[in-house]
């Protein structure tokens, strides 16, 4: 069974520029996660999906992120315009439809965003 | 207050010897709490969980103590070994929710 992928894993910008990042569950999890991690602090989360919809969006920083997630399957967060405090790095989970917060989230690798 | 504390930093631990990480929370409210496991590169993966009503779980190597009273939780990591080396992550769960919060991860490093 293939795992959470990311793409990019790295990504380098300016500030002020855009960039999007794209995140593919594992097939058939309904829920699906972003979080991020700044150096050297706690993995915060930002959002979570139940299929297409966004169940909670609470730690979405501002307005400059959006997230998206068509179909209800791959997710894209996007970023714009990009500031120094985004940079990070950016994590997707994703778990079952079934057992609540119980269930494992599954991580991917990360995204890490550097902004200039 | 919606955070979990964790500590060391950073700790360094001889072949053999014993990983202890603490973590602490204030939310009674927390009904989950898992550990993870981060290898660089890799994303973090789930280690061991458990729930506030077991004071203790135990997996090969890997057991958490849980202390209700006291709003803390450790994993402890027995006969560590180089292959440990990596970034640990506590964080606690609100029912209701799916949303985790996690601590500031510690960094273990397992000297052969």
């Amino acid at each position: 069974e293939a795992g959470v992928t990311q793409f990019p894993s790295h990504s380098v910008i300016e500030k002020g520029q855009t960039v999007t990042l794209r995140c593919d569950p594992i097939s058939g999890h309904d829920n699906l996660y972003w979080y991020r991690r700044v150096m050297g602090k706690e993995i915060k989360f930002l959002l979570h999906f139940v299929k297409e919809s966004k169940q909670d969006e609470s730690g979405m920083p501002n307005n400059r992120f959006l997230a998206e997630r068509t179909g209800g399957t791959y997710s894209t967060l996007k970023v714009q315009p990009a500031e120094l405090e985004d940079s990070g790095v950016y994590f997707c989970a994703s778990s079952h439809p079934s057992g609540g917060s119980y269930n494992e989230q599954f991580f991917g690798p990360g995204t890490r965003l550097t902004v200039l | 207050q919606q955070q979990v504390k964790q500590s060391p930093q950073s700790l360094i631990v001889q072949k053999g010897g014993i990983s202890i990480i603490n973590c602490a929370y204030e939310n009674t409210a927390f009904d989950y709490f898992p550990w993870y496991q981060q290898f660089p590169g890799k994303g973090p993966a789930l280690l061991i969980a458990i729930r506030p009503d077991v004071s203790e779980k135990k997996e090969g190597r890997f057991t958490i103590s849980f202390n209700k009273s006291a709003k803390q939780f450790s994993l402890h990591i027995m006969d560590s070994q180089p292959g440990d080396s990596a970034t640990y992550f506590c964080a606690a769960s609100i029912p209701g929710t799916y949303k985790y919060i996690f601590g500031t991860g510690t960094r273990l490093k397992v000297l052969a």
